[in-house]
């Protein structure tokens, strides 16, 4: 079973950098599906960040593209987050989920599944 | 972009009765390519319904999915304490994902 863990700073100043580390455990990083950033601001709802394929390529949330970087190590079976010049508005809680996908009728489903337990990032001085 | 609008905001039921929840997409969406979340206070999401019909695993069965193009429902037939919960709709389309506002099942 699939299991995924955050990490990294609670804090952040403004005008920093946001770095996050999800840690993969119970499946093959590098074998297939995407693995992905999503985040809730206290109170509020689910943005997607981006995503990192098992081969490396990336899709990026359009309003966020020119800040973020997400990257993947094989060898220690985790994916990473950097989101550059943060300001208070970047404070949520971030979460890691794997974007799997199934052959249904003929066609791809796409899903996030599982997730990891969020981590909370708050941007402030 | 494709904006995903849940209703109603909030649903107050009490346990034992049938939920009806929505998910109106701006523009067409592909059936295969729309999900549904259940997220508890202080948890994450969790996957429910995907490809707009189907149970994840070990979802029970009295959680369903229906809908097409630019409607899609959750229903849950009979709520159970612990359904109780913000839903969330989610879409996949021109290589973006968004999600719905979501919609709040409470206690009446």
């Amino acid at each position: 079973q699939v299991h995924l863990q955050e990490s990294g700073p609670g804090l952040v100043k403004p005008s920093g950098t946001l770095s996050l580390t999800c840690a993969v455990s119970g499946d093959s990083i590098s074998d297939s599906d995407w693995w992905t950033w999503v985040r809730q601001p206290p109170g509020e709802g689910l943005e997607f960040i981006g995503e990192v394929s098992h081969s490396g390529s990336t899709n990026y949330n359009s309003s966020l593209k020119s800040r973020i970087t997400i990257s993947l190590d094989t060898s220690k079976k985790q994916f990473s987050l950097k989101l550059n010049s943060v300001t208070a508005a970047d404070s949520a809680v971030y979460f890691c989920t794997r974007r799997s996908h199934m052959a249904i009728f003929g066609l791809v489903a796409f899903m996030f599944d599982p997730w990891g337990q969020g981590i909370l990032v708050t941007v402030s001085s | 972009e494709i904006v995903l609008t849940q209703s109603p905001g909030t649903l107050s039921l009490s346990p034992g009765e049938r939920a009806t929840l929505s998910c109106r997409a701006s523009q067409s969406v592909s059936s295969s390519y729309l999900a549904w979340y259940q997220q508890k206070p202080g948890q994450a999401p969790r996957l429910l319904i995907y490809g707009a019909s189907s149970r994840a695993t070990g979802i029970p069965d009295r959680f369903s999915g229906s809908g097409s193009g630019t409607d899609f429902t959750l229903t849950i037939s009979r709520m159970e304490p612990e359904d109780f919960a913000v839903y969330y709709c989610q879409q996949f389309a021109n290589a973006a994902f968004t999600f719905g506002p979501g919609t709040k099942v409470e206690i009446k």
